[in-house]
């Protein structure tokens, strides 16, 4: 089954501790990012990759960091979370269409976060 | 910079139609529209390329005016499974543009 996978799906931490969000997609697409739910706010875009080692900023990037070492993971690190980055957040991916832009998104199932 | 979405909520009776609006201040390539329900991931309804096209299935269409960088989804005979957060996402005009930009949503509720 086509699927994106996000862990954990929940998770309650505390500030200053450095955590982890992990996502995996097992279609190949090339391209994979990272968003942010917040009440009224919509998705915001964290980052993006492209493909492997490829990666770039989205709206909201401080506070985080991405890698890509291989096609179908792109972990969401969060080196010293903040309660500002209490959120629900989501892993997508999508192969890319023709004129290299992002196709149909998937997303994952989303990971709430609490920094406390 | 997100795209406006409007209105920011609506609620219809089944069988009604509606239109959500999608406005960008850059010039777009594409846009995206999405929808999600309560507590659960957002499900992807269709995309749109500039050259000013159309696209439906059922009974919910979009239509893509690029001179004025604007987007509509329209719900026709509206059903209760259309009851969520609309979002659209916009892609820019430009090279090597990849990023994905949502609005803040819309959020449709159909009553019986």
């Amino acid at each position: 089954e086509a699927q994106v996978t996000q862990n954990p799906r929940y998770l309650i931490t505390v500030t200053g501790k450095k955590l982890t969000v992990t996502c995996s997609q097992n279609m190949n697409h090339e391209y994979m990012s990272w968003y942010r739910q917040d009440p009224g706010l919509g998705l915001r875009q964290i980052y993006y990759s492209m493909n492997v080692e490829v990666t770039d900023k989205g709206d909201v990037p401080e506070g985080y960091k991405v890698s890509r070492k291989e096609k179908r993971n792109f972990p969401l690190i969060l080196e010293s979370p903040s309660p500002n980055q209490t959120s629900l957040y989501f892993c997508a991916s999508s192969r890319l269409a023709s004129g290299r832009r992002t196709g149909e998104l998937f997303f994952g199932e989303g990971s709430r976060l609490t920094v406390l | 910079q997100q795209p406006v979405q409007s209105p920011q909520a609506v609620i219809l009776r089944e069988g009604e139609d509606a239109v959500i609006n999608c406005s960008s201040s850059k010039a777009l390539y594409s846009v995206h529209w999405y929808r999600q329900k309560h507590g659960e991931a957002p499900i992807f309804l269709m995309i749109l390329l500039k050259g000013g096209e159309q696209k439906g299935h059922d009974k919910i269409s979009a239509s893509f005016n690029e001179k004025k960088q604007q987007s509509s989804l329209y719900l026709t005979a509206s059903q209760l499974s259309y009851s969520g957060t609309y979002f659209c996402g916009t892609a820019a005009s430009g090279a090597g543009s990849y990023q994905l930009t949502f609005g803040k949503g819309t959020k449709l509720s159909v009553i019986p």
